[in-house]
C-alpha cells in the first residue's frame, strides 16, 4: 500500500457542486500539505497543517477549505467548484524537522465542467 | 514571504552530458532549506536533494549536486552524465525557518528537461 493515499484518483464534477478530496498517510508525519499543479505554474500551496489543531493558508486558498480530522487524514474541499479549479491536486506529508523531504500522494485529477 | 523562481521552462541536453537547472529564491527567514524534486511523465514526485542554508558544503547525491550560492540566492541543480531516464519536470522548493518552523514548503514553476540520445 502507498504511504500517502489520495482518493479519488480522478473526478469529473459540475460547476457549483461541492467536492471533497481525501488524503491519508501511514508514515506518522506531523505535517501535511495540499497543492495544485497547473501547466506552467508548477505546484502551488493551497493549505498546510503541522498538527490536528493547526491549519494554515497557503498561496492560493480562496475557494478551498481543509479539515485535519486526525494526524493521518487531511481533506480538501471545494465548496462550489468552478472550471478554473480544474487541475491536478497533490497531497504531501513531511516529518518535523528542518531538512525533511516531503512524500507525495499519486495525485487527483479534477475536472470541473 | 518565500518565493522560488525557475526561469527555464524547458531545457534539453545530450545524453551523457551535464546540465544545470537554475533556481533562485527569496525569503525573509534567516535559515531555510532548499529541495529539488523530479516529476517523470508518470506523475509521481521524487525527492532528489536537499541543501540547508547553513551547510558549508554543496549537497551531492549520486549524479545530482546542488550549486548553492547564498549571496546570489541561487540553488542550481547539476545533473552529471545525463541519462534518457532523466527526462522529466524538475521542481525547486524552499522551506523557511524562523517563526514558520520550516513548515511552509513552496515550489517553483518547474523546468522540463529533455535528454536526447
Amino acid at each position: 500500500d502507498a504511504d500517502v493515499t489520495q482518493t479519488p484518483r480522478n473526478r469529473i464534477t459540475k460547476t457549483g457542486k461541492r467536492i471533497m478530496l481525501e488524503c491519508s498517510q501511514t508514515k506518522g508525519h506531523d505535517r501535511m500539505y495540499w497543492y495544485r499543479q497547473d501547466p506552467g505554474l508548477g505546484l502551488r500551496l493551497i493549505y498546510y497543517s503541522f498538527d490536528v489543531k493547526d491549519i494554515n493558508k497557503g498561496e492560493i486558498s480562496d475557494g478551498y477549505s481543509v479539515s485535519r480530522q486526525a494526524q493521518a487524514k487531511f481533506s480538501l474541499s471545494l465548496e462550489s467548484a468552478i472550471p478554473n479549479q480544474t487541475a491536478l491536486y497533490f497531497c504531501a506529508t513531511r516529518p518535523s524537522g528542518e531538512g525533511t523531504e516531503a512524500f507525495f500522494g499519486q495525485g487527483t485529477r479534477l475536472t470541473v465542467v | 514571504a518565500q518565493k522560488i523562481t525557475q526561469t527555464q521552462p524547458g531545457m534539453f541536453v545530450q545524453e551523457k552530458e551535464a546540465v544545470t537547472l537554475d533556481c533562485t529564491y527569496d525569503t525573509s527567514d534567516p535559515s531555510y532549506g532548499l529541495f529539488w524534486y523530479k516529476q517523470p511523465s508518470s506523475g509521481e514526485m521524487i525527492f532528489l536533494i536537499y541543501q540547508g542554508s547553513y551547510d558549508q558544503q554543496n549537497a551531492t547525491e549520486g549524479r545530482y549536486s546542488l550549486n548553492f550560492q547564498k549571496a546570489r540566492k541561487s540553488a542550481n541543480l547539476v545533473i552529471s552524465a545525463s541519462q534518457l531516464g532523466d527526462s522529466a519536470m524538475y521542481f525547486c522548493a524552499i522551506a523557511g525557518g524562523g517563526s514558520g518552523g520550516y513548515n511552509k514548503l513552496i515550489f517553483g514553476a518547474g523546468t522540463r528537461l529533455a535528454v536526447h540520445p
